[in-house]
């Protein structure tokens, strides 16, 4: 069983291109959440999605960041004009089922480095 | 805001030398703390939850417990295996189960 599976692992990009990390969760969960890893800093949330919903994106920036997860395919998180201020780690997550005590699958990130 | 703060940053140990790891917290109702395994280069993998003041919870060398300020992680005669850096989150209440509040970690090192 394939735990969540994210790529690409690293990412360069020049400022003012646009970053495309994917995500593909476990198989059998249908909740996916991304969080972001600033150097020097904890964990933060950013969004969580079902299937062509966005339930909560609270922790998304609010220019330039947006994310999908389609019917059909892994879910996207896209950085439009980036700048070196969005070099970090991003991990996805993904669960089965909305619990309180669900606890959260992550997977291995992507390093996202803006020169 | 919610908080959380773990200490030490660092700690080197000696293979079998135990120690515990710290992680204050300030939430307004806590719903559940979690302790996650980070390596490096990977995501965070679970550990333990921990729901009410009192509650303990053991996997072979840690054991986590709770009171209603703060979260210790013991470590009973590590192994190098263990290194890795230990992050406490914690959840707070309103229904977010998925948007878990991060400390910075503490990275542990254990030496042969």
């Amino acid at each position: 069983n394939a735990g969540v599976m994210q790529n690409p692992r690293h990412l360069v990009r020049r400022r003012g291109q646009e970053a495309r990390l994917r995500c593909s969760p476990m198989k059998g969960h249908s909740h996916v959440y991304w969080y972001r890893q600033l150097p020097e800093e904890g964990l933060k949330f950013m969004v969580y999605l079902q299937k062509e919903n966005i339930i909560d994106e609270s922790g998304m920036p609010k220019e330039r960041f947006s994310a999908e997860f389609p019917k059909e395919g892994p879910s996207i998180l896209r950085i439009q004009q980036v700048v070196r201020g969005d070099s970090a780690a991003y991990f996805c997550a993904s669960s089965p089922r909305f619990e309180a005590s669900e606890k959260l699958f992550f997977g291995s990130g992507t390093q996202l480095s803006v020169l | 805001e919610d908080q959380v703060t773990q200490s030490p940053e660092a700690l080197r140990l000696q293979e079998g030398e135990s120690s515990s790891l710290n992680c204050s917290y300030t939430v307004s109702g806590l719903r559940g703390l979690f302790w996650y395994r980070q390596d490096p280069g990977k995501g965070p993998e679970f550990l333990f939850t921990l729901y009410s003041a009192g509650e303990e919870k053991e996997k072979e060398r840690l054991k986590a417990t709770l009171t209603k300020k703060e979260s210790f992680l013991h470590i009973t005669a590590p192994k190098p295996e263990d290194s890795a850096t230990y992050l406490c989150a914690v959840q707070a209440p309103g229904g977010s189960n998925y948007k878990l509040t991060f400390g910075k970690g503490t990275l542990l090192t254990v030496n042969p």
